[in-house]
């Protein structure tokens, strides 16, 4: 079984500030990585995957994430954000099936 | 290439009712996923379903709940006697045959039981 760890519930930035969401998992086998994200009342946009190779991963709309086995993290990062950014993330693994399992997300705030 | 389609959008049903929910998905995709996303939580997997095939649904309630594709039409998710902890944002999810590790999902269902 997996499992998804999101250690940020929320997150308030200024504009053009760099920002870093959290994620950590754990899985007996080997997993599939996945940062989506939720505007309101809408459904989930893939940002990003990790399935193997390079473990930098570059997404849609500027993020990026980088893979780290020992430390079975895959955190999500911007350099410059926009209030448009202003949504909920969430992680998700994929691993021994096709069932993804979501952490519970991170509402990240971008404040002008 | 449309998206994945859900209906309606937005649901209210009485304690008792029954609840269907419509998924559509995307041309060419023949998985179907059903997540439901409670308040202040992350999704959490229902089923997973293939034309006329229930493959997994170690996350569906034991009760009231059933899921089907049918060979024509879109895929249901079928709750009897609703209760309002039934009350969430249910999400429904395709892939093609090929890719089951990229699912796209729709923009949900919202059901409101009072």
């Amino acid at each position: 079984a997996q499992s998804v760890t999101q250690l940020d519930s929320q997150v308030p930035v200024f504009e053009e500030a760099p920002v870093e969401l959290r994620c950590n998992y754990s899985s007996s086998v080997s997993v599939y990585l996945f940062w989506y994200v939720q505007y309101p009342n809408q459904g989930l946009q893939l940002l990003l995957k990790y399935l193997s190779g390079s473990t930098l991963v570059k997404g849609i709309n500027g993020f990026e994430a980088e893979f780290n086995k020992s430390q079975t993290s895959f955190h999500l990062r911007k350099p410059s954000v926009h209030i448009s950014d202003t949504a909920e993330y969430f992680c998700a693994v994929q691993g021994g099936s096709e069932k993804l399992v979501f952490g519970k997300g991170t509402k990240l705030t971008v404040n002008p | 290439n449309a998206g994945v389609m859900q209906n309606p959008r937005h649901l209210v049903r009485r304690r008792g009712q029954e609840a269907r929910l419509r998924c559509s998905p995307m041309k060419g995709h023949s998985h179907v996923y059903w997540y439901r996303q409670l308040p202040e939580e992350g999704l959490k997997f229902m089923v997973y379903l293939q034309k006329e095939n229930i493959i997994d649904e170690s996350g569906m309630p034991k009760e009231r709940f059933s899921a089907e594709f049918p060979k024509e039409g879109p895929s249901i998710l079928r709750i009897q006697q609703v209760v309002r902890g039934d009350s969430a944002a249910y999400f429904c999810a395709s892939s093609p045959p090929s890719l089951t590790d990229t699912q796209y999902f729709g923009p949900g269902t919202r059901l409101t039981v009072l």
